[in-house]
């Protein structure tokens, strides 16, 4: 079983919707959540990240982690076609080796 | 600021060769690890190292060395490449437990193993 999963999509969107992103995860160490953001061809980029429990906004993106169901979710609001990219959740317990899920397509449609 | 610089971009290698893949950054992060993105697999780590002269293994090390002689350079070797190590390799630096700055990625190397 693989320590992160996560749907790899695609995901299909009209401009303006409401999109949701999720990973669930087995180790019940996992107390550091981020999400990376990855266009093609190009290295991931650090999105939000939080720590332990609860949520946390950044403008139109939230992040929300729910530790008693193993489960991370990432919330794009008004979105838009720059959006389109690869939405990757990675989680450790000790920040020193992160584990990734492996990536959820997103396109959002003008 | 240059950021991680990953060089080379693109190789193709031959069954039994071995390669140096360089990673350089220039932020004086602490940590350094390399990963291998493959289709379906998302970002694997193979190696990291949290400060010059110490570097621990990941989940996929087989094949692999790397060694850490400065703040500044993590190269990582294949040994004898094999085509399973067809992949794309990042490297990446963060501060030493600092979570405001994740991991900074470098662009990466598209390796190919014939």
């Amino acid at each position: 079983q693989k320590e992160v999963e996560q749907d790899p999509g695609p995901l299909s969107v009209p401009e303006g919707a409401i999109v949701s992103l999720n990973c669930t995860y087995s180790n019940s160490a996992f107390q550091y959540f981020m999400w990376y953001r990855q266009y093609s061809r190009k290295g991931p980029e650090l999105l939000m990240y939080t720590y332990s429990s609860g949520n946390k906004e950044d403008g139109r993106f939230t992040a929300q982690v729910d530790k008693s169901s193993k489960y991370i979710s990432l919330f794009i609001r008004d979105s838009q076609p720059s959006d389109s990219a690869t939405y990757l959740c990675a989680m450790s317990y000790n920040f020193n080796k992160f584990y990734f899920g492996s990536g959820t397509k997103l396109n959002v449609k003008p | 600021n240059a950021g991680v610089t990953q060089t080379p971009k693109f190789q193709v290698l031959k069954t039994g060769q071995s390669m140096t893949l360089q990673c350089a950054q220039d932020m004086n992060h602490e940590y350094m690890s390399w990963y291998r993105q493959d289709p379906g697999m998302g970002l694997r780590l193979i190696h990291y190292s949290v400060g010059a002269g110490i570097t621990d293994q990941g989940e996929v090390p087989n094949g692999y060395n790397v060694s850490r002689s400065t703040t500044e350079d993590f190269p990582l070797r294949l040994l004898s490449a094999a085509p399973s190590q067809t992949s794309v390799y990042f490297c990446a630096s963060t501060p030493s437990g600092d979570l405001n700055y994740g991991y900074t990625f470098g662009s990466g190397t598209r390796l190919t193993v014939v």
